[in-house]
């Protein structure tokens, strides 16, 4: 039973366009959630996270929302730029399990110029 | 300063050998993670060490996967009598709980395991 899903496998969008990557999650005690962006043959790398208390957060081009009541969250990316061309993950996790996230498999996105 | 690091970068092995992985987590990182990512799927949690201790060892997938960690330092995961199924990317990640985004955690390149 996969708690954490990503179910678009892939997405193209063109430069300067938004992308919007979603993730869904079924376990109602998630509450953290964290996107990382990962480029081939490197180890992914934390994005932006949210914590449940929330429903936005913004950094920057990156804007990740929130809704607890269907238990999905998506990343926005505005504007989007060619390198911003890499597979995303959306992780949860548990305060009270600070250790483990359970992650996604992942969306590949790719910015065409 | 420095990174997550892990070695070697890649690993081919022959089906029924044993194998050792390493993990050198960031300095002062109390927590770390190891992770499985096979070709096209997304990460799959392994076990996770607080310290020296790992609280949480239920990703291991057979007796055959075993980890250690020295203090709060230097991981090692061993896989013994590989498999061929067992070839995936192998990731350390580690983490300062308390502090921050605590669950934010900072990944490894990675260990490509091939088994023939």
């Amino acid at each position: 039973d996969q708690q954490v899903k990503q179910n678009s496998p892939s997405l193209s969008v063109q430069e300067g366009r938004i992308s919007i990557l979603n993730c869904d999650y079924t376990n109602s005690m998630f509450d953290y959630f964290l996107w990382y962006k990962k480029y081939p043959a490197e180890g992914p790398t934390f994005l932006i996270s949210i914590s449940s208390i929330k429903d936005k957060n913004e950094d920057g081009r990156f804007t990740v929302f929130l809704n607890k009541s269907a238990k999905h969250l998506s990343l926005h990316i505005v504007p989007s730029q060619p390198g911003d061309s890499a597979v995303y993950f959306c992780a949860a996790s548990k305060a009270t399990n600070a250790g483990k996230s359970t992650f996604g498999d992942g969306t590949t996105l790719t910015v065409k110029p | 300063g420095a990174g997550v690091s892990q070695s070697p970068s890649n690993k081919v092995t022959e089906k029924g050998k044993d194998v050792e992985l390493r993990c050198d987590p960031i300095s002062g990182h109390t927590a770390l993670y190891w992770y499985r990512q096979r070709l096209g799927q997304g990460l799959e949690f392994l076990i996770y060490f607080q310290g020296n201790s790992a609280p949480d060892k239920s990703g291991l997938p057979s007796d055959r996967f075993s980890a250690e960690r020295t203090g709060e330092s230097v991981s090692t995961l061993t896989i013994q009598r590989t498999q061929q199924e067992d070839s995936a990317v192998y990731l350390c990640a580690s983490s300062r709980p308390g502090q921050g985004n605590y669950n934010e955690q900072f990944f490894g390149p990675g260990t490509r395991l091939t088994v023939l």
